[in-house]
């Protein structure tokens, strides 16, 4: 049940961009995303839901394409405040507000 | 705002001993979470509750207990610890197509 996120880790330059997928296998009613950073809780980036509907936040976008079951997290100019572990919590729509979270990505950026 | 408020931060328990993980939130959200946090892994869902009284198994139930009498509380039971619950445990909040408050996370050790 769990969705498939790829990369596991990213390393960047600061000003690089990245991108992060998730993949589920089942229907999904929306995608949530969210960053946490090393010993802190997760934090609440965006919201997906269906119809393709692209969101954005600062330089953060995301996608979700709920035919192929699959959203992308878009980074652009990353920052350094941007390194942290990245994960996506489909949402089934039926299962009355649960989430099941990926593994995460481990994206660092340097200077 | 306080959000989602978790007691203890940290704790360390010896094998076969019980405990209580506190959890309680003051947004007046109907939807509540626990998981835990193994280290590099995502979050696995442990128990969740729609409503007081309503309390229903996640993916990771045993060995763990809940009960939610009051919208704002839903407290975790660990009944005769094992060192596999050594774990950092996250509560969350949330109403429907929201996204998930999240505490600051209890970080446990069973020695």
């Amino acid at each position: 049940q769990q969705p498939v996120q790829s990369p596991q880790a990213v390393i960047l330059r600061e000003g690089e961009d990245a991108v992060i997928n998730c993949s589920s296998s089942k229907a999904l009613y929306s995608v949530h995303w969210y960053r946490q950073k090393h010993g802190e809780a997760p934090v609440f980036l965006m919201i997906l839901l269906k119809g393709g509907e692209q969101k954005g936040h600062d330089k953060i976008s995301a996608s979700f394409n709920e035919k192929k079951q699959q959203s992308s997290l878009y980074l652009t100019a990353s920052q350094l405040s941007y390194s942290g572990t990245y994960f996506c919590g489909p949402h089934r729509g039926s299962t009355l507000g649960r989430l099941y979270f990926g593994r995460g990505t481990q994206l660092t950026v340097w200077p | 705002n306080a959000g989602v408020t978790q007691t203890p931060k940290f704790r360390i328990l010896k094998i076969g001993q019980s405990m209580t993980l506190q959890c309680t939130q003051d947004m007046n959200h109907n939807y509540m979470y626990w998981y835990r946090q193994d280290p590099g892994m995502g979050l696995k869902l442990i128990y969740y509750s729609v409503g007081a009284g309503i309390t229903d198994k996640g993916e990771v139930p045993n060995g763990y207990n809940v009960s939610r009498s009051t919208t704002e509380d839903f407290p975790l039971r660990l009944e005769l610890a094992a060192p596999s619950q050594t774990s950092v445990y996250f509560c969350a909040s949330t109403d429907r197509n929201q996204p998930q408050h999240f505490g600051d996370g209890t970080r446990l050790s069973i020695l």
